[in-house]
């Protein structure tokens, strides 16, 4: 089954203490990309990447790491988590940048206390 | 910074009824998506609109791209509970053969039995 799936679903973590959500997805797309979402708001991006190795900044990078080693795996980093990035987290995948469908994971609801 | 005003916000209706959900910009897009998403889950592509003028229909729900590509409209018929949701579009921009996806802020409907 295509899919794109993201671990942990849940997390509550405190202040400073770094955290990594991961994300794979196993219909060989090249482009993926991390969003947060939050009321009011919409799907705002954190990074994306285009390909293997080929990683960009979104609208709200800060605070943020991304890696693209293999082109399955896609994980969000936050190496000092702070409250303000508490949030629910999406891992999407496209076979291109420039025209698809959107593959979206569950989500991640992320509390930082 | 491209802008995707959604309107409205948010909208709950008895069953049967017809509602239209706007998503408005300044931009023109090369193409336009409308994703649904349900509680615990990720958006799901509903229909992408890619002509000026274009009207797809899926059922119940008909959706229309403005003759300039600069808005989008989602209509339903007789709504049913089914169709609760968080309804999002999202715009296509193109610039320098690089793409963004500009997304709405969403408009949560719930329709209710």
């Amino acid at each position: 089954e295509a899919q794109v799936t993201q671990n942990p679903r849940y997390l509550i973590t405190v202040t400073g203490k770094k955290l990594t959500v991961t994300c794979s997805q196993n219909m060989n797309h090249e482009y993926m990309s991390w969003y947060r979402q939050d009321p009011g708001l919409g799907l705002r991006q954190i990074y994306y990447s285009m390909n293997v190795e080929v990683t960009d900044k979104g609208d709200v990078p800060e605070g943020y790491k991304v890696s693209r080693k293999e082109k399955r795996n896609f994980p969000l980093i936050l190496e000092s988590p702070s409250p303000n990035q508490t949030s629910l987290y999406f891992c999407a995948s496209s076979f291109s940048q420039g025209n698809g469908e959107l593959f979206f994971g569950e989500g991640s609801r992320l509390t930082v206390l | 910074t491209q802008l995707l005003e959604q309107s409205p916000q948010f909208l709950s209706i008895q069953e049967g009824e017809n509602l239209t959900v706007y998503c408005n910009s300044s931009s023109v897009f090369s193409s336009l998506q409308w994703y649904r998403q349900e509680p615990g889950e990720g958006p799901v592509l509903l229909v992408t609109v890619v002509t000026g003028g274009e009207v797809k229909k899926l059922k119940r729900l008909t959706f229309q791209f403005g003759d300039a590509r600069k808005d989008s409209s989602l209509h339903i018929t007789a709504a049913q509970p089914g169709d609760t949701g968080l309804y999002l579009c999202a715009g296509r921009w193109e610039m320098d053969s690089n793409y963004q996806l500009i997304w709405g802020a969403g408009t949560k409907l719930i329709i209710k039995p």
